[in-house]
Parts: structure tokens; C-alpha cells; sequence
């Protein structure tokens, strides 16, 4: 059963830069997309972006594009989400999450634990 | 704004049913597969629904979904007291190459 793992909570000055892992276990990697959504505190879910690690493929929310890059590293089986300038708007709950095949469209029923960001001075 | 529009917020009863509907276009609703998550607090979102009508292994048949055209809907019968939280339709956008979100719907059981 494949499993995503995130990174631990961070707390970070606006202006700055974090880097969110998630680690997937006991499955296929290559092969399906891994996308990032978050959940701001009285928000709904937002997409951030999605990346297919075999071709390095990737496809970013509008909004965020030049602020987020997601990346993948095929020999450890991580994929990792980087949010530049933050600001306090980007506090949120940040999951990743991918679809049971490698069809990229497909529904999103694995997701990781989540990993809470917060933006303050 | 989303880009998909749900209701802000639904109520019923124990054991009554409820709708939550999700407006799109065509180039997300009109040429996709709806899909449905349920966000309880401090629990990550579980797929409820997809391809607009298709229960994942492991879901109670009291939910159920349909689609015409540019919406889609989800019915949630025999209401419980667990069902109380965040609803949300999701569609991949072809045209924006990602996905998209409703905006959420708050169930609250009476």
C-alpha cells in the first residue's frame, strides 16, 4: 500500500523560503503525479501545482507561478515543494497527494499527513 | 473566487439526506469526471467520489453522485453526526492543466 510521508511543521519570516517533502513508500514512483494542495485557515483547498517524476514534468497554479517550484528526486522517491517570498496569506496546511494509476487527471485518493506552515514575524 | 461553485454551507438532520452542488464550464465539469473529498478537521482530505459517480473502495454507499453537463452533485443519505465537515468538487482544467476546486461546503448536522 503506498504511503506519502511529509516533512515536519515549520515556522518561517515573511519575505523567506520553505522546502516541503513528501516521501512515498511501498509502491511505484516514477510513473504517477505527485501534486501539492493546501487549505489556509478559513479557506477551501488549493491547488499548487503537480509534477510527474519520471519526466520531471511540471504544472503550476497561475497565482503562485515564480514563487513555487516542485521538484523530484527519482532515487530516494521524494518530491519536494518550495515556496519563495512568503507571506502571511501562504500560513496553511500544505498536502500532497497523488491518484491510485499514473493517468495524471485522475482522482487524488492518496494523500500525505499534511505539514503546517506558518508565516509570522 | 473558484472556479467551481458550491454552496457556502448545508444542514440536516440524523438520518436525513442533503445535496451539495457544484456549478463549472465546459472546460472543466462539461469535459471531466467530477470528483468529491471530505475534509475533516486535522485529517487530511479523503476521496469521497470519482469520475462523478464511482464510490472508492471503503466508502459507505450512503453517498452517492451524479453529472449533467457543466454540474455535478453529491447526496449524502442517512446523515450521521461524523459526516459534519468540509465538502469539496474538484475537476482537472485542461485548459489550466491543474486542478481545480469548489469552493467548499460546511455540513452540519443537526
Amino acid at each position: 500500500q503506498v504511503q506519502l510521508v511529509q516533512s515536519g511543521p515549520e515556522v518561517k519570516k515573511p519575505g523567506s523560503s520553505v522546502t516541503v517533502s513528501c516521501k512515498a513508500s511501498g509502491g511505484s514512483f516514477n510513473n504517477h503525479a505527485i501534486n501539492w494542495v493546501r487549505r489556509a485557515p478559513g479557506q477551501g483547498l488549493e491547488w499548487i501545482g503537480t509534477i510527474i517524476p519520471i519526466f520531471g514534468t511540471t504544472y503550476y497554479a497561475q497565482r503562485l507561478q515564480g514563487r513555487v517550484t516542485i521538484t523530484a528526486d527519482t532515487s530516494t522517491s521524494t518530491v519536494y515543494m518550495d515556496l519563495r517570498s512568503l507571506r502571511s496569506e501562504d500560513t496553511a496546511v500544505y498536502y500532497c497527494a497523488r491518484p491510485k494509476t499514473t493517468v495524471t487527471s485522475d482522482a487524488l485518493n492518496i494523500w500525505g499527513q499534511g505539514t503546517k506552515v506558518t508565516v509570522a514575524s | 473566487q473558484s472556479v467551481l461553485t458550491q454552496p457556502p454551507s448545508v444542514s440536516g438532520g440524523p438520518g436525513q439526506r442533503v445535496t451539495i452542488s457544484c456549478s463549472g464550464s465546459d472546460s472543466n465539469i462539461g469535459d471531466h469526471g467530477v470528483n468529491w473529498y471530505q475534509h475533516l478537521p486535522g485529517e487530511a482530505p479523503k476521496l469521497l467520489m470519482y469520475y462523478s459517480y464511482l464510490l472508492p473502495s471503503g466508502v459507505s454507499g450512503r453517498f452517492s453522485g451524479s453529472k449533467s453537463g457543466t454540474s455535478a452533485s453529491l447526496a449524502i443519505s442517512g446523515l450521521q453526526s461524523e459526516d459534519e465537515g468540509d465538502y469539496y468538487c474538484s475537476v482537472w482544467d485542461g485548459s489550466l492543466n491543474g486542478w481545480v476546486f469548489g469552493g467548499g461546503t460546511k455540513l452540519t448536522v443537526l
